[in-house]
């Protein structure tokens, strides 16, 4: 069965500081991975997904993730961070099958002037 | 862009009441998909359907849940007999099909049950 592991429920950066969110994944089969932003009253929103092709993946608004099979990681970064950046972030995996995706339990992004 | 909507955005129910959650997916998505958020909680899946049937449930899609695609363009969660455990954002989700596809997700429903 596959599973996630999001480390740290809150994360606070200063704005123009790096963004680095961890994900660490558990899977039978080579897994699809995803990340997902979820603003305040909203749904959830793909900003990337890994689907076994480039190991580094970028997504929309600056962010990127590098999926390591060795570390069983898929972390999330970002440069600079952005006020606009402030969310909640879900790390997911598909077990390919019917593509059900299993979440972790996210991490909210916390940005301050 | 075409979007996957939900209504009603909030719902309020009394206990053992039947709810009926309601999912207008994009026209060409083929795999549709219920998940639920208990608040501070993770997001969790509920259902998959595909084809007219359901493809695969968790443990929580117990006989008080029940999916359908009535017209071909609605697709439909019922709660039978609600309980207090049942208070949760509710998200639609869609995809074109394909392992890799991405689900588009709907705005949720926040069920509240009293």
């Amino acid at each position: 069965a596959q599973s996630v592991t999001q480390l740290g429920s809150h994360v606070s950066v200063s704005e123009g500081a790096l963004v680095l969110l961890r994900c660490n994944y558990s899977s039978s089969v080579p897994p699809y991975l995803f990340w997902y932003v979820q603003y305040p009253n909203q749904g959830l929103q793909l900003l990337l997904k890994y689907t076994s092709a480039a190991t580094l993946v970028k997504g929309i608004n600056g962010f990127e993730a590098e999926f390591k099979k060795s570390e069983t990681s898929f972390h999330l970064t970002k440069p600079s961070a952005h006020m606009s950046d402030a969310a909640e972030y879900f790390c997911a995996v598909s077990d390919r099958s019917f593509q059900k995706l299993v979440f972790g339990t996210g991490t909210r992004l916390l940005v301050s002037p | 862009e075409p979007e996957v909507t939900q209504t009603p955005s909030h719902q309020v129910t009394q206990m053992g009441q039947e709810v009926i959650l309601r999912c207008v997916p994009i026209s060409n998505h083929l795999y549709f998909y219920w998940y639920r958020q208990i608040l501070g909680q993770k997001v969790e899946f509920l259902v998959s359907f595909y084809n007219n049937e359901i493809s695969e449930k968790s443990e929580i899609f117990d006989d008080q849940f029940s999916v359908e695609r009535p017209d071909g363009s609605n697709f439909t969660l019922k709660i039978r007999s609600t309980k207090l455990e049942d208070s949760a954002m509710y998200f639609c989700a869609a995809t074109a099909g394909g392992p890799a596809d991405t689900q588009y997700f709907g705005p949720g429903t926040r069920l509240t049950v009293l």
